[in-house]
């Protein structure tokens, strides 16, 4: 089973609003991963997380807030968004954090922000 | 720099009429190219892994090949639920993580 869970499907908040993404996987991934993807782009690295401690951070706006409270679940917490912020966020794990580790996409959170 | 390149942007096909999607890349050493499938508003699918110039996999109508500059993904007889973004990407040379280079993607659209 290589699945990747993510809620909600959508996600709609205004920019004074707080919000959380959620990632869960059971395939005993030690790596887990959030991308932004805008349309007709690939998707962009924002945060990777390896034994659930942050590895890279991509210089991502501190209005974006991940946690990994355990190896399985992943939190991307959101605060006074812009709607430049709006897109599909992607939650990805690997079954390690080294180069060469194919991952593993959900299906994704198509956040709008008004 | 790492870079990938596919070609091309949106590829047309016929029901049946085979053809190929191209990945060119420069990395400094190649640690592994990953092909990924993409259909709207969903997240990525893996299809393939290839380490090594000459490799090859297959998966139903899909094959995927690598040279020592480029990947090539063949589609046979393809069908319309082959249509899709399929993505390429590579980990760069630098870094311990797996941190992915990806194309832009081509669009496929397969009528029947």
């Amino acid at each position: 089973d290589t699945e990747v869970t993510q809620t909600p499907k959508h996600l709609v908040m205004g920019m004074t609003n707080k919000k959380s993404l959620k990632c869960e996987q059971h395939m005993g991934h030690r790596a887990m991963y959030w991308y932004k993807q805008k349309a007709k782009k690939p998707p962009e690295l924002m945060f990777v997380y390896s034994y659930e401690k942050l590895s890279i951070n991509e210089s991502v706006p501190s209005r974006f807030s991940p946690e990994c409270p355990n190896s399985s679940l992943l939190n991307l917490h959101l605060h006074a968004l812009q709607p430049e912020d709006s897109a599909l966020y992607l939650c990805a794990s690997s079954l390690d954090s080294g180069i060469s580790y194919e991952q593993y996409f959900g299906p994704g959170t198509r956040l709008t922000v008004t | 720099e790492d870079q990938v390149t596919q070609s091309p942007e949106a590829l047309r096909l016929q029901e049946g009429e085979s053809s190929s999607l191209n990945c060119s890349y420069t990395v400094s050493g190649l640690r592994g190219l990953f092909w990924y499938r993409q259909d709207p508003g969903k997240g990525p699918e893996f299809l393939f892994t290839l380490y090594s110039a000459g490799e090859e996999k297959e998966k139903e109508r899909l094959k995927a090949t690598l040279t020592k500059k480029e990947s090539f993904l063949h589609i046979t007889a393809p069908k319309p639920e082959d249509s899709a973004t399929y993505l390429c990407a590579v980990p760069p040379y630098s870094g311990g993580y797996n941190k992915l280079i990806f194309g832009a993607g081509t669009r496929l659209a397969v009528h029947p």
